[in-house]
């Protein structure tokens, strides 16, 4: 198994919600990523996890809230998100100390 | 800081046609280069990468890449285009960081493929 997956593919939210993003991957990764991607931009990176842990956090507002269960699952908890959050948000990972990430389809997410 | 530069926002090729998109770095050590291809919403695909050793990288999907150290110049090539290259196209600089390697992309550039 060679790929990362992301549910839900959309998801539209109000601003007083609560909702979850998920990241899967089963290649024995252990480090893993979350970015988030606006329209005709590059990915930005809000945060790292390295054996499960936190190891960066890219200023990242607290409205976003990461998790890390298990060496294959990534979580991206979101609440009380502006309109301007909506973006694509993609996960990745990477085996440490390996420069190149594995990137899943991403999550299209709408605030409204 | 590391920072990678696309001067090319579009390129519009026919079908058939050469290819060679631009991109230059800045880094201070030698640096682990890639480019990546993202298709219409979706993900990043990584296209190739260059780290050490042969200065010439051979990718997927018949994209090679030459790394010039005394130019910055990673820029990507591919002799023959076909209609499904049609994508945004990432070059980035990767810096080592808590054990990963982090990406610092470039702003991409849209590639048209006219028949």
């Amino acid at each position: 198994d060679t790929e990362v997956t992301q549910t839900p593919k959309h998801l539209v939210m109000g601003m007083t919600n609560k909702k979850s993003l998920k990241c899967e991957q089963h290649m024995g990764h252990r480090a893993m990523y979350w970015y988030k991607q606006k329209a005709k931009k590059p990915p930005e990176l809000m945060f790292v996890y390295s054996y499960e842990k936190l190891s960066i956090n890219e200023s990242v507002p607290s409205r976003f809230s990461p998790e890390c269960p298990n060496s294959s699952l990534l979580n991206l908890h979101l609440h009380a998100l502006q309109p301007e959050d909506s973006a694509l948000y993609l996960c990745a990972s990477s085996l440490l100390g390996r420069g190149e990430q594995f990137f899943g389809p991403g999550t299209r997410l709408t605030v409204l | 800081a590391q920072s990678v530069t696309q001067p090319d926002i579009h390129i519009t090729v026919s079908e058939g046609a050469s290819l060679e998109l631009r991109c230059n770095y800045s880094y201070g050590a030698t640096p682990y280069l890639f480019w990546y291809v993202q298709s219409p919403g979706q993900g990043l695909q990584l296209l190739l990468k260059y780290f050490s050793g042969d200065t010439l990288v051979q990718g997927i999907k018949g994209f090679e890449a030459e790394f010039k150290r005394s130019q910055s110049s990673f820029n990507l090539r591919k002799p023959s285009v076909h209609w499904s290259d049609a994508a945004e196209y990432f070059c980035a600089v990767g810096h080592l960081s808590g054990g990963s390697y982090i990406p610092t992309f470039g702003r991409g550039t849209s590639l048209i493929v006219h028949p």
